[in-house]
């Protein structure tokens, strides 16, 4: 069946560093794709999204492109902040979905000054 | 707040009892989900519903499960007989029927301990 698999966590940064989350999916078709970020105490929120091979979602200053060879979606930031600690989930939306997302487990981001 | 919310946000209770969560679509949305979350995962589809119509069930939904959305406004969800298993947060989404990919809005779910 569809999933997606993230790297393991937790990932621990430096302020200003740069930070990469790998996501990797596996799904017929051509999902849509997702990240979403859930700071501590709080419910999801969408981050950014793409919807098509090739599309680059951008928010806050993450970024990820959907690559459909690798079927992966990786998210990248050039500079974190310690207000950028959170859990980070990739998703997907099968083609036939009905708009079902699929989760991978989590990244927990944690930014030090 | 036009969010999606829930309530209770946090619920203990012992081990056998019935508890029940509610949740609040954003108003025009007509399609409304129901997410399990524990910790250390992401969250696992339970249920969605279209207007008032359960239209898919993951195996996760045992038989001590119901969901319910009339009037295709508000939802509920009830676990019969808790177990210990069951603490995680349950967590409720919704969005609007419309192109794929259109975004789904996550409420800030709801704590559930069996104790």
């Amino acid at each position: 069946g569809d999933s997606v698999t993230q790297m393991e966590g937790p990932v621990t940064l430096s302020e200003e560093a740069c930070l990469t989350i790998n996501c990797t999916y596996t799904a017929t078709g051509y999902p849509s794709l997702f990240w979403y970020v859930q700071y501590p105490g709080e419910g999801l929120q969408l981050l950014l999204k793409a919807t098509k091979a090739d599309d680059k979602g951008s928010n806050k200053g993450f970024e990820a492109t959907y690559r459909k060879e690798t079927t992966s979606f990786h998210l990248e930031k050039g500079s974190v902040q310690v207000s950028d600690s959170a859990v980070y989930f990739c998703a997907l939306i099968a083609a036939r979905g009905y708009n079902k997302l699929i989760f991978g487990a989590g990244t927990r981001l944690a930014v030090h000054p | 707040d036009t969010g999606v919310s829930q309530d209770p946000r946090h619920k203990i209770t012992k081990r056998g009892q019935n508890v029940t969560f509610r949740c609040d679509p954003i108003s025009e949305h007509n399609r409304l989900y129901w997410y399990r979350q524990t910790l250390g995962q992401g969250p696992e589809f339970l249920t969605y519903f279209q207007n008032e119509a359960q239209l898919e069930k993951s195996r996760l939904l045992s038989d001590r499960f119901s969901a319910e959305r009339p009037k295709g406004s508000f939802s509920t969800l009830e676990i019969q007989r808790t177990e210990q298993g069951d603490s995680a947060m349950y967590l409720c989404a919704s969005s609007l029927e419309r192109t794929l990919g259109n975004t789904i809005y996550f409420g800030e779910g709801s704590w559930l301990t069996v104790v």
